[in-house]
């Protein structure tokens, strides 16, 4: 299957201050990309969706300010914790997908490797 | 909106033997995929298998096999022949054939399975 690297995997960062984390997909062009948060032993949950060039829509609830996505090219996404503060320590994990038309579920949804942030 | 429920936590199931993860969702949608997703410790979500809900043939990937019931709108998941790798977290999950290059996954709570040697 198409290889999805988020990076980094692990990062501690003092509370104020903004972390970056990027996702990107290695061999394959992604028309989507999606960010979630996962807390433990609890399921995924869907921060936002991304688009190459465009804005991204964001799940209710959650802070378009806190949580910035950046999707700058077909290959790459970014997702940065603003003003991050020991509450946004949780796992993040994105995926990528590509859609050539056709039904949806055709589409194979590929994960990265998640990254766990720690705020102190 | 559609919402996909497993009710189940935990299971434990010996290694060699037989298990089934239950899950059930509610849509209005008549075409739609449905998923089981592993993670692992490493936490990599890893894609198990698939089922088209057109297709009333269950799908089969070696040991794991679904019970696809559309009417009851049941999904489970049958594992055979438990190895010890298959101690993981599974996540059932629902995409719309409708949504275009947007589709998203909508994922249940999901199920930590142990496997006892």
């Amino acid at each position: 299957g198409a290889v999805v690297s988020q990076h980094p995997s692990r990062v501690i960062c003092k509370s104020g201050t903004s972390v970056k984390i990027e996702c990107r997909s290695l061999d394959f062009q992604a028309t989507t990309m999606f960010w979630y948060r996962q807390f433990p032993k609890q399921s995924l949950m869907l921060m936002a969706t991304s688009n190459e060039g465009s804005k991204a829509t964001y799940e209710q609830g959650v802070e378009k300010d806190k949580f910035l996505i950046n999707h700058a090219s077909l290959t790459l996404s970014t997702l940065t914790v603003a003003s991050a503060h020991p509450e946004d320590s949780s796992f993040y994990i994105c995926s990528a997908q590509w859609w050539q038309g056709g039904r949806a579920g055709d589409t194979e949804a590929f994960f990265g490797q998640g990254t766990r942030l720690t705020v102190v | 909106a559609q919402t996909v429920t497993q009710s189940q936590p935990e299971m434990s199931v010996q290694e060699a033997e037989t298990v089934t993860l239950s899950c059930t969702y509610d849509t209005s949608e008549s075409d739609y995929y449905l998923f089981w997703y592993k993670q692992p410790p490493s936490r990599q979500m890893i894609l198990v298998i698939r089922q088209e809900a057109y297709k009333q043939q269950n799908a089969t990937e070696n040991r794991f096999s679904v019970n696809f019931q559309k009417a009851a709108k049941s999904f489970s998941l049958k594992i055979s022949d438990s190895q010890l790798g298959d101690a993981a977290m599974y996540f059932c999950a629902y995409r719309s054939a409708y949504a275009g290059a947007n589709s998203k996954l909508t994922f249940g709570k999901g199920i930590t399975l142990s496997v006892r040697p």
